[in-house]
């Protein structure tokens, strides 16, 4: 199974919006509505941000936001605050019943 | 609480072997399928091994199989990752990870152990 492709890096200024974007095939992103997205800071564990390609766990902010067009899925961060520089990446359920995992995008907040 | 605590992570040479261990509490550990995950050095997130909630069917990943076995006691709520013919590579952050209900995403996970393969 290879990974999702994200861009390596992507930037931003305190209040605009950045978008990520992680493509995949139709047995993975494009065949089934289990897009996950995951948020880490440096030497901490993976947090789950986004569930289901769009819904938001408890406690999560509505900052955050995910989509999905055919093979590829999009996290969108509104109102970019500076703890919001981290890690994400995305992850979909496949067509072989395992998981999958994008190869993660670097966000700056400049 | 959901907690996920790994243990069993250290220097080992190439070729050796190690048996990682998660404890599991807060959850109803024996009806859930959980995951290991793996992340080397300054690098992305690995799906490495997945084990059913009574064991009874398991996923490897390629660069894992035949080397790697995964386990768990419901008894105990441990979830186990037995480590066999360890190579540089190996070396990573090994996470525990439970899934939704579902099994379609991971919603905890553990702090990591370290595993580090070297001569």
């Amino acid at each position: 199974q290879s990974a999702l492709t994200q861009p390596a890096s992507v930037s931003g200024s305190p209040g605009q919006s950045i978008t990520i974007s992680c493509t995949g095939t139709s047995s993975d992103v494009g065949g089934y509505n289990y897009v996950s997205w995951y948020q880490q800071h440096p030497g901490k564990a993976p947090k789950l941000m986004i569930y289901d390609v769009s819904n938001r766990p408890s406690g999560v902010s509505n900052r955050f936001s995910g989509s999905k067009s055919g093979n590829t899925a999009s996290l969108t961060i509104s109102g970019l605050q500076a703890e919001d520089e981290a890690d994400y990446y995305c992850s979909s359920y496949t067509s072989t019943s395992t998981r999958v995992f994008g190869g993660g995008t670097k966000l700056t907040v400049l | 609480e959901v907690q996920l605590v790994e243990s069993g992570g250290g220097l080992v040479q190439p070729g050796g072997s190690l048996r990682l261990s998660c404890s599991a509490s807060g959850f109803t550990f024996s009806i859930y399928a959980m995951h290991w995950v793996r992340q080397a050095p300054g690098k992305g997130l690995e799906y490495v091994s997945a084990i059913s909630s009574n064991g009874g069917s398991t996923y490897y990943a390629d660069s894992v199989k035949g080397r790697f076995t995964i386990s768990r006691d419901n008894s105990k709520n441990t979830l186990y990752l037995q480590m066999s013919s360890l190579r540089a590579e190996d070396t990573a952050v090994y996470y525990c990870v439970k899934p939704s209900w579902e099994n379609y995403f991971f919603d905890y996970w553990g702090q990591g152990t370290l595993v580090t393969v070297s001569s």
